[in-house]
């Protein structure tokens, strides 16, 4: 079965640096979100992408954040500067279409800042 | 005012028990409605989804919308270990998801 895959699964970083978060899409999805789950907390929205541009994004998806898709098949979360509060799960998910409700995890890149 | 309200439980049920999950939402212009499953640590998993009112059926599981009161439910026959798990609810407008908080079930053997 098709899936969403996400890499790394963990990553650990000190407080200032960047971090890449990457995701590759299930292959016939055109529609791509990252979302945030802080421990415990509900599973928030940060931004979506479609044509190789983002469609929308919110208010926590400030100048510190950018995605891109380098290569037509990974789609990236970059964080520049991390703060500890960035420390959450980051999930990608994907759609095939952008105006219906069917979206498809991954299975998170846990982001621990130091 | 939160978009997608559900009740964070937890919810500890024994096996065989029928669950019941439930969920509101404010914006009428939702149309698409979809619950998930998540196990800990784990990306959620879509396990339901609907269009606008009425019922949809599969398996065990049973999701129900009623646009009227703007309400979403979750109904699971025959609960079973396998189902502890948190069920998160959402919905979908333009080109945005909304999640509830989660419903944390436990099904006790």
């Amino acid at each position: 079965e098709p899936e969403v895959t996400q890499t790394p699964s963990h990553q650990v970083t000190q407080m200032g640096q960047e971090v890449i978060l990457r995701c590759v899409p299930i292959s016939n999805h055109l529609y791509f979100y990252w979302y945030r789950q802080i421990l415990g907390q509900k599973v928030e929205f940060l931004v979506s992408f479609y044509n190789n541009e983002i469609s929308e994004k919110s208010e926590i998806f400030d100048d510190q954040f950018s995605v891109e898709r380098p290569d037509g098949s990974n789609f990236t979360l970059k964080i520049r500067s991390t703060k500890l509060e960035d420390s959450a799960m980051y999930f990608c998910a994907t759609s095939r279409q952008g105006n219906t409700g069917e979206l498809f995890f991954g299975e998170g890149s846990r982001l621990t800042v130091l | 005012q939160k978009e997608v309200e559900q009740d964070p439980g937890p919810l500890s049920v024994p096996e065989g028990a029928i669950v019941s999950l439930n969920c509101t939402y404010s914006n009428s212009a939702f149309q698409y409605f979809m619950w998930y499953r998540q196990y800990s640590r784990k990306g959620p998993e879509l396990l339901m989804y609907t269009y606008s009112s009425g019922n949809k059926e599969d398996g065990r599981f049973t999701a129900q919308v009623d646009k009227s009161s703007k309400y979403i439910s979750l109904f699971i026959r025959d609960s079973q270990p396998s189902d502890s798990a948190t069920y998160l609810c959402a919905s979908y407008t333009g080109n945005q998801f909304y999640f509830g908080t989660g419903t944390s079930l436990t099904v006790i053997p």
